[in-house]
């Protein structure tokens, strides 16, 4: 089974739409959460960051996190075609030896149509 | 606002030849990273560096593979002998240490064997 799954789309919505992208994973050792932005040609552009279950907003986004189902979300409301680009997430676990590796999801490709 | 830069953008090598990958992360930043993404794949996890020290790596970071921080501002990874499988975006990343803190990735660096 693979550690982290993420529906690579494309995903296509017309601007205004809620986009909602998710991932599920399957290592229950992971306590944090993120969700990184991705560009075409550029390195992946932290959006937010949770720790453990719960709920967390920073403007248009909003992360959400369910430990009990292994489920994360992002929620972007009010959708502009500035927000096309690809979206990953990407969990941690504490391994002791004071850096936190990454795992991503594959990405999921959003486009915002005018 | 404070970024990870790499150099170079793009680097075209020779199967079997050496390849230096250059990265100068956050100023204040602690921990640094390495990663790879293959054209169509997930970003992987390379290895963590600390103190001037590996703190984890992946299997993918074989006998093949080192780093090292010559200064106090440069990281760099080494790849002795490429190979075509080799070819891919390399990024690094880097952040704030005590305890988890998101990681700060770079554009990248895209490595093409031939």
């Amino acid at each position: 089974q693979k550690e982290v799954e993420q529906d690579p789309g494309p995903l296509s919505v017309p601007e205004g739409a809620i986009v909602s992208l998710n991932c599920t994973y399957s290592n229950s050792a992971f306590q944090y959460f993120m969700w990184y932005r991705q560009y075409s040609r550029k390195g992946p552009e932290l959006l937010m960051y949770t720790y453990s279950s719960g709920n967390k907003e920073d403007g248009r986004f909003t992360a959400q996190v369910d430990k009990s189902s292994k489920y994360i979300s992002l929620f972007i409301r009010d959708s502009q075609p500035s927000d096309s680009a690809t979206y990953l997430c990407a969990m941690s676990a504490s391994s002791g030896a004071g850096s936190y590796q990454l795992t991503f999801g594959k990405g999921t490709k959003l486009s915002v149509i005018p | 606002e404070p970024e990870v830069t790499q150099t170079p953008s793009h680097q075209v090598t020779q199967m079997g030849q050496e390849v230096i990958l250059r990265c100068v992360p956050i100023s204040n930043h602690l921990y640094f990273y390495w990663y790879r993404q293959i054209l169509g794949q997930k970003v992987e996890f390379l290895v963590s560096f600390y103190n001037n020290e590996i703190s984890e790596k992946s299997e993918i970071f074989d006998d093949q593979f080192s780093v090292e921080r010559p200064d106090g501002s440069n990281f760099t990874l080494k790849i002795r002998s490429t190979k075509l499988e080799d070819s891919a975006m390399y990024f690094c990343a880097s952040q704030t240490g005590g305890g988890f803190q998101p990681q700060h990735f770079g554009d990248g660096t895209r490595l093409s064997i031939l």
